[in-house]
């Protein structure tokens, strides 16, 4: 089974500065999706952004973007410009047949 | 669009009461899961469907049944319930796309508090 893990239990950045969180996964798979979801205080799941492993160009939206080395099976987010509403939870996630999800970063946005 | 919905939100039981988290999602996904979160692990899958009458296990199925009798509808059943399934339960639902990015609709999250 595959699994994904997320070595930083908890992060803080300074507002407007720059920070990434890490995340390996461990799968024998060539052809699988990845993702970043958001968890807000209000417990809602929110996607961030998502990356198709047979493309080589990392994806970015807006302020997030991602470094995915697929031969070293890593797949970090940088949010560039962070701001107070980016404090949550964030958990990366890999999907062939099913989801799995890491443990989670607990991000902290500081003014 | 109600998107994914599940009720109830809160819940406490006594060790060895059943019950049902209901979940509905009205956006015609084949794809169905549950998924429990409980701190320092992240989202745990349960069970999953990919159409109705088809269900599979997932990470910790244990102590957990479903069903899938309609495309809306995949209710997670506790049959004998125990303070180890105190968690905030996740109900999620996506189209499944072949070779596409099945992106999960989220449902609002049930916390259950087993006593």
């Amino acid at each position: 089974a595959q699994t994904v893990t997320q070595s930083q239990p908890e992060m803080s950045v300074q507002e407007a500065e720059t920070v990434t969180l890490s995340c390996t996964y461990d799968t024998s798979e060539n052809n699988y999706y990845l993702f970043w979801y958001k968890q807000p205080p209000s417990r809602q799941m929110i996607l961030v952004i998502r990356q198709e492993a047979y493309k080589q160009q990392n994806a970015t939206e807006n302020r997030f973007s991602v470094n995915f080395q697929k031969a070293a099976k890593s797949f970090s987010l940088k949010i560039s410009d962070s701001q107070l509403g980016d404090t949550a939870m964030y958990f990366c996630a890999f999907m062939k047949d099913d989801m799995r999800f890491g443990a989670g970063t607990r991000l902290t946005v500081k003014p | 669009n109600a998107g994914v919905t599940q009720t109830p939100k809160f819940q406490v039981l006594k060790t060895g009461q059943s019950m049902t988290l209901q979940c509905a999602q009205d956006m015609n996904h084949e794809y169905m899961s549950w998924y429990r979160q409980d701190p320092g692990m992240g989202l745990r899958l349960i069970h999953y469907s990919v159409g109705a009458g088809i269900t599979d296990q997932g990470e910790v199925p244990n102590g957990y049944n479903v069903s899938r009798s309609t495309t809306e509808d995949f209710p997670l059943r506790l049959l004998s319930a125990a303070p180890s399934q105190t968690s905030v339960y996740f109900c999620a639902s996506s189209y499944i796309s072949p070779g596409g990015a099945n992106v999960l609709t989220f449902g609002a999250g049930s916390r259950l508090t087993v006593l």
